[in-house]
């Protein structure tokens, strides 16, 4: 069964730091990990896909990286703005299967 | 390219009633989950479709059910309602498989049940 975690589960910082969101999952048998970004009330926005053969993507000021053999992904924003304000989710498979399983996500808050 | 419409936005319901909640993919995308996000359990999987067959199911109780038409738009549906059932809904569609492709989500119905 497939267990994703994010660490931490807030995080505070002021504007222009760079910072890193962390995502673990148990099995590696996986066909991509997607980031997504939730701002309140309202739905998921897809922000990265990494294919389990890449070890990294980027989109702008995200950097998303992949290491299938120890199960982690990290999410890298450069120079944050409050506008990056939200909470930050990933996501993969489990078993192969089209079910994608979710972390608790990073409530991020960035101060200007 | 509109994006994946959900309706209603809200409801209200009682215990013991039912409810339906649509979802309209985006066109041309073929595949369609739908998820429950709640404070307490996060975002959980309840099922997900392809040409209107259910491939993949999560484990959630049979008052759970769902279904997709030929256009690829999806109704959930859920019969007497519990508390429990307080959450967000959400639902995405991608453009094949929905484990190998990017997810595109709509804003959700939250669903209050009194």
């Amino acid at each position: 069964k497939q267990e994703v975690t994010q660490i931490p589960a807030a995080l505070s910082v002021p504007e222009g730091e760079n910072l890193v969101l962390n995502c673990s999952f148990t099995d590696s048998a996986i066909y991509n990990l997607q980031w997504f970004r939730q701002d309140p009330g309202k739905g998921l926005t897809s922000l990265l896909l990494i294919q389990s053969s890449q070890r990294e993507q980027t989109s702008g000021r995200l950097n998303a990286s992949l290491d299938k053999s120890s199960g982690r992904s990290t999410l890298y924003i450069a120079a944050s703005q409050p506008g990056d304000s939200a909470t930050y989710l990933c996501a993969t498979g489990e078993g192969g299967s089209e079910k994608l399983v979710f972390g608790k996500g990073t409530k991020l808050t960035v101060n200007p | 390219k509109a994006g994946v419409t959900q309706t209603p936005r809200y409801l209200i319901k009682t215990r013991g009633q039912q409810v339906t909640l649509s979802c309209s993919p985006i066109s041309g995308h073929r595949s369609v989950s739908w998820y429950q996000q709640t404070p307490g359990q996060g975002l959980q999987f309840l099922f997900e479709y392809f040409s209107e067959t259910q491939r993949n199911k999560g484990n959630f109780p049979g008052r759970f059910s769902g279904r997709q038409f030929s256009n690829s738009r999806s109704e959930m549906n859920v019969s007497t309602l519990e508390l429990g059932d307080s959450a967000l809904y959400l639902c995405a569609s991608s453009l094949d498989r929905a484990g190998r492709n990017i997810q595109y989500f709509g804003a959700g119905t939250r669903l209050s049940v009194l």
